[in-house]
């Protein structure tokens, strides 16, 4: 079944280590999104990309990096992990919205310890 | 800031009976709000969505309403289904070019009793 697909769904991980997480879709949708979410939190966006080799912030985008050479694929790498970042990761896609408005989709999420 | 909450962050509901979950938003300029579902380990997925210019849709099962008045969403499952269990929430997003604007509610738990 097409859709999006994370990878790797569970990682532990030590604190100072790059962890690098993978995202692909199928829809070939314009939108990719990374959100992390944390108890008592609603998703919040790490960073989005509107296509190919465009990319920007979102509202808690610091220890992340991320690159979009592929319309496809949007991996998030942690450049130095600490364990405030420990969190499970979602990432989503969508079309260009429309009159009607379009939903984002979710992958299944991946889980991130920091010990 | 604007924001999008929930009043009870739990619910229990006999299984049979009909649930309502509620979400207050606080953006006025808010055009469109989805609902989600979540269970436990997975992903958050998609139940139903309104735009402003509606204050009412249905889907199989589940019914949405906004209050625009009272900034008010509400997500309505008829004959709640154990498989119905869940956490959900709601979204609210205002108009912006990518989607980098949706603003997420924390979640409601959904349990249903036997």
């Amino acid at each position: 079944d097409a859709g999006i697909t994370q990878s790797p769904r569970y990682k532990i991980t030590e604190t100072g280590r790059q962890v690098t997480l993978m995202c692909h879709q199928t829809w070939s949708h314009s939108y990719m999104f990374w959100y992390r979410q944390d108890l008592g939190h609603g998703l919040r966006l790490i960073y989005y990309s509107a296509a190919a080799d465009i990319t920007d912030k979102g509202e808690v985008p610091d220890g992340y990096v991320v690159s979009r050479s592929k319309t496809e694929n949007f991996p998030l790498t942690l450049e130095s992990a600490t364990r405030s970042q420990t969190s499970v990761y979602f990432c989503a896609s969508r079309e260009p919205r429309t009159g009607s408005g379009n939903t984002i989709y979710f992958g299944e999420g991946s889980w991130l310890t920091v010990v | 800031g604007e924001s999008v909450g929930l009043h009870l962050p739990t619910l229990s509901v006999q299984e049979g009976d009909n649930s309502i979950i509620n979400c207050a938003y606080s953006n006025s300029a808010s055009d469109y709000f989805i609902w989600y579902k979540q269970e436990s380990g997975k992903g958050p997925q998609f139940i139903i969505d309104i735009r402003s210019n509606m204050d009412k849709r249905q889907g199989q099962r589940v019914t949405v309403l906004l209050n625009k008045t009272v900034k008010h969403l509400s997500l309505q499952i008829a004959a709640t289904q154990p498989g119905d269990s869940a956490v959900y929430f709601c979204a609210e997003n205002m108009g912006d070019n990518y989607g980098q604007n949706f603003v997420f509610g924390p979640g409601t738990r959904l349990s249903v009793l036997p």
